[in-house]
């Protein structure tokens, strides 16, 4: 199952910021978070991932919560190509392994509109 | 545009064909994946190959049958498949199995069986 909760939709005005949020409250102190989206017809796309510290890449920033529980991903300057469903996922270990496993839930729509 | 490549883009196939997908990567990646994707549901982790043998297997019908002849290529054999099989085959990479590296999709093989 997966171990996040994220809005079923979401709108956002092109130009804005779009701002997607996510918990994960049952987080474990070794298990990244993870974003990813998928635009339709496309594989999923790696956007950013973190594990406790603020992240950002030329794509997003990723605000993780002091106690981990939560996160926000915020695309600063949303267009319509941003239009899609958005992942929030938790990495976790497979057994005794190090493979991660990525869990996918329901995620967020995202409607970039004019 | 992915870095990770698969064929073909579509496939149509009876019950009683036997068929491969193909995934190809040349960023030296040392893991690869297979999930499946059902209409719009997210997708799920068949496979994963960790340094080319394969290290977990979420309990998958043996009519899919991975393969992985080198660190760049990863095959999915199929035979017998039910129309309940029909979906996006999506492949993935990363540098290594670890729960800290991200994995980058390719765009899929939407499978159709008849």
């Amino acid at each position: 199952d997966a171990k996040t909760t994220q809005p079923p939709s979401m709108d956002c005005a092109e130009g804005r910021a779009a701002n997607l949020p996510c918990n994960h409250s049952t987080i474990s102190g070794n298990e990244y978070v993870y974003w990813y989206r998928q635009i339709h017809s496309q594989g999923p796309q790696y956007i950013i991932h973190g594990l406790k510290n603020n992240e950002t890449n030329e794509m997003a920033s990723l605000i993780i919560t002091e106690d981990r529980k939560s996160s926000t991903l915020i695309l600063p300057h949303a267009t319509l190509r941003d239009t899609a469903v958005y992942y929030c996922i938790v990495r976790v270990a497979l057994g005794s392994s190090n493979t991660g496993k990525l869990i996918f839930g329901q995620g967020t729509t995202l409607q970039v509109k004019p | 545009d992915t870095e990770v490549t698969q064929t073909p883009k579509h496939l149509v196939m009876g019950m009683t064909n036997k068929k491969s997908l193909k995934c190809e990567q040349h960023m030296g990646h040392r893991a690869m994946y297979w999930y499946k994707q059902k209409a719009k549901k997210p997708p799920e982790l068949m496979f994963v190959y960790s340094y080319e043998k394969l290290s977990i297997n979420e309990s998958v019908p043996s009519r899919f049958s991975p393969e992985c002849p080198n660190s760049s290529l990863l095959n999915l054999h199929l035979h017998a498949l039910q129309p309940e099989d029909s979906a996006l085959y999506l492949c993935a990479s990363s540098q290594d199995p670890g729960y800290a590296q991200p994995q980058h999709f390719g765009d899929g093989t939407r499978l159709s069986i008849l």
